[in-house]
């Protein structure tokens, strides 16, 4: 059992490049989404999804897109880099609604460290 | 709208105090959840608690124990004997119970348990 798998793990671009952050579940969690962690500032939510074609917007969306085809993946896609995307970024999962199976909050993966020069 | 605050920023303490990290939240929902997580300094998020708002019963996990007061809306979480292997940030957050996934994080406690 993998959990929530994260690539790559570390990721330098150049500003102006596009890139797609990779994450996938195989707990069969409905709910998946994106967030970044930036020093003082806690973690963000970007994207979120509660299932296979639907997502939606988080508070900080800008400069970023995603698609749920399947419930297993989540990609996070940078359509062109700026050095404010500089961050570390988590893909969760977890089940939605509530009842015993939610006892273990959200599952996190192990980031990415992506910075834009 | 959802806001988790960690007034401490920081907090140093030498090994085997006893340290509480505090949280505090807002919320106009009568029902909802509470967490705790660890980012130890490898990165990952590691899941400690969750709590729900209609149990304010405290909890205690061997040398972690968490007090809940809906009264106050805090759920703080106290260490006790504190370990070098406690030196992590610490994150609370908060989210609904139905209808809404998200997460509501804390900006954290960075703790620091000192040899």
């Amino acid at each position: 059992n993998a959990g929530v798998t994260q690539t790559p793990k570390f990721q330098v671009l150049k500003t102006g490049q596009s890139m797609t952050l990779q994450c996938a579940q195989d707990m069969n969690h409905e709910y998946m989404s994106w967030y970044r962690q930036d020093p003082g500032m806690g973690l963000r939510l970007i994207h979120y999804s509660v299932g296979a074609g639907i997502t939606d917007q988080g508070e900080v969306p800008n400069g970023y897109n995603v698609s749920r085809s399947t419930t297993e993946d989540f990609p996070l896609r940078l359509l062109s880099a700026a050095p404010s995307q500089t961050s570390v970024y988590f893909c969760a999962s977890s089940y939605t609604g509530t009842g015993n199976r939610d006892n273990y909050g959200y599952t996190f993966g192990s980031g990415t460290r992506l910075t834009v020069v | 709208a959802q806001k988790v605050t960690q007034a401490q920023t920081e907090i140093s303490v030498v090994e085997k105090e006893d340290v509480t990290l505090d949280c505090v939240y807002e919320t106009r929902d009568t029902t909802y959840y509470l967490f705790w997580y660890k980012q130890p300094p490898s990165g990952e998020l590691v899941f400690l608690i969750r709590r729900n708002s209609f149990d304010e019963q405290n909890e205690i996990s061997g040398r972690y124990s968490w007090n809940f007061q809906k009264s106050t809306s805090s759920f703080n979480f106290t260490i006790t004997a504190s370990q070098v292997v406690d030196s992590a940030v610490y994150f609370c957050a908060l989210r609904r119970k139905q209808g809404n996934e998200k997460l509501t994080f804390g900006t954290g406690t960075r703790l620091t348990i000192i040899p």
